[in-house]
């Protein structure tokens, strides 16, 4: 079974500055995704970011990149130029891929980010 | 398209009594996945369907918890003699597949209060 691990409970950041949230994960699986979903409060949860993890790039999405170190198996969010707007939980997630089975998601334990102006 | 809809957005029930919610997922997403947020943690996956076939279930679901699909469009889940401990946010979303690392579109959830 997967385990995802989020060891920030609760982070913040200066208005138009950078932050990183950490992720680590388990798995004995080679190949899997790996996602950071944003859920704003009494908001519905929208997908940031994700990774390919037979892809070495790193992605990115803006204002968002993803750390991915495979061997560590540790996969981090860096936020840049925080936004008022960026304010939420947000939860790693790791999925194994099966054609055949269902895609669940397996969720971290989430961070709540704090941007201040 | 409107999105991943669910009904009702909140439940207050009292303990020992039956409750249903409803998904209507994105129209032409074949997958349908339910999961449970209690508050601070993140999803834990119940169930999923593709179609109509209901595929995988998590050893969370116990037998008071059931959930359908007919017709592949939208679902239901429905938690009998609720108990305190079912209280949490529960949350669907669904995604077109197979294959792919396809993303998977979650609706505002139905907010579970047992009393």
């Amino acid at each position: 079974a997967q385990t995802v691990t989020q060891s920030q409970p609760e982070m913040s950041v200066q208005e138009a500055e950078t932050v990183t949230l950490s992720c680590t994960y388990d798995t004995s699986e080679s190949n899997y995704y790996l996602f950071w979903y944003k859920q704003p409060p009494s908001r519905q949860m929208i997908l940031v970011i994700r990774q390919e993890a037979y892809k070495q790039q790193n992605a990115t999405e803006n204002r968002f990149s993803v750390n991915f170190q495979k061997a560590a198996k540790s996969f981090s969010l860096k936020i840049s130029d925080s936004q008022l707007g960026d304010t939420a939980m947000y939860f790693c997630a790791f999925m194994k891929p099966a054609d055949n089975a269902g895609n669940m998601l397996t969720f971290g334990g989430g961070t709540r980010l704090m941007v201040k102006p | 398209d409107t999105g991943v809809s669910q009904d009702p957005r909140h439940k207050i029930t009292k303990r020992g009594q039956n409750v249903t919610f409803r998904c209507d997922p994105i129209s032409e997403h074949n997958r349908l996945y339910w999961y449970r947020q209690t508050l601070g943690q993140g999803p834990e996956f119940l169930t999923y369907f593709q179609n109509e076939a209901q595929l995988e279930k998590s050893r969370l679901l116990s037998d008071r918890f059931s959930a359908e699909r007919p017709k592949g469009s939208f679902s239901t889940l429905e938690i009998q003699r609720t108990e305190q401990g079912d209280s949490a946010m529960y949350l669907c979303a669904s995604s077109q597949g197979p294959g792919g690392p396809n993303e998977q579109f979650f609706g505002p959830g139905t907010r579970l209060t047992v009393l």
